[in-house]
């Protein structure tokens, strides 16, 4: 069965750090993946989403990039974090037209 | 364009009560329609999912959804509220048939199950 694992749960960094989170897929082969931002008492946000190795798309511009070395990890970075990339950061993943599967999320806190 | 308007962002029932979650859509083309859930700090659960089969669709926890295509509606229902049931739902919809794979999600209802 397909399984994903999103790491750190929490992290809190102070402003003008840098940042990984990454997100890594299992039991499938060439899935979409995608990076949501869930801020507090706000929808999700699309932030960006991959179809394949390398290929990256970036829905809103931001203080944020994405990349994908690997075709089941998907890495959501920053140079310089700021105060408004605070938020719950949830990775996905999906095949084709069928369902987003996502992961347990990550608490990003910048003080 | 799609898009989901969730009617409603808190909706608060008594344990036994039915649940009723509204979802209207908006889609040029043939939608595929979603009902996730999310519990405090977790990530969404599919609950259930409408792909241009069964307009009545049946997910977990008891929980139905009927696709209107008149109405364009997708609302979520379950006939006896559990104290479990406290969480966020959220309404998606993608395009049917292949295009974008990407989701267009609503922006959440807050059950509360009230004792």
């Amino acid at each position: 069965s397909q399984t994903i694992h999103q790491w750190p749960a929490t992290l809190v960094q102070p402003v003008g750090s840098p940042l990984s989170l990454e997100c890594t897929v299992e039991g499938t082969s060439n899935p979409n993946l995608y990076w949501y931002r869930q801020a507090a008492g706000r929808g999700l946000q699309l932030l960006f989403y991959s179809v394949g190795i390398g290929q990256i798309s970036s829905e809103v511009p931001q203080n944020l990039s994405a990349s994908r070395p690997q075709d089941r990890q998907f890495i959501l970075s920053s140079k310089k974090l700021l105060l408004s990339d605070s938020g719950f950061y949830l990775c996905a993943w999906s095949v084709r037209q069928g369902p987003q599967h996502f992961g347990d999320g990550t608490r990003l806190s910048i003080l | 364009a799609q898009s989901v308007t969730q009617l409603g962002s808190h909706v608060s029932v008594s344990e036994g009560a039915l649940v009723l979650l509204r979802c209207n859509y908006s889609s040029s083309v043939p939608p595929y329609l979603f009902w996730y859930v999310q519990y405090p700090n977790q990530g969404l659960q599919l609950l259930l999912k409408y792909t241009s089969a069964a307009t009545l669709v049946k997910g977990i926890n008891g929980f139905e959804a009927e696709f209107k295509k008149s109405e364009t509606s997708f609302h979520l229902t379950k006939p006896s509220a559990h104290m479990s049931d406290a969480a966020e739902y959220f309404c998606a919809v993608t395009r049917g048939g292949g295009g974008s794979e990407k989701l267009v999600f609503g922006k959440g209802t807050k059950l509360t199950v009230n004792p």
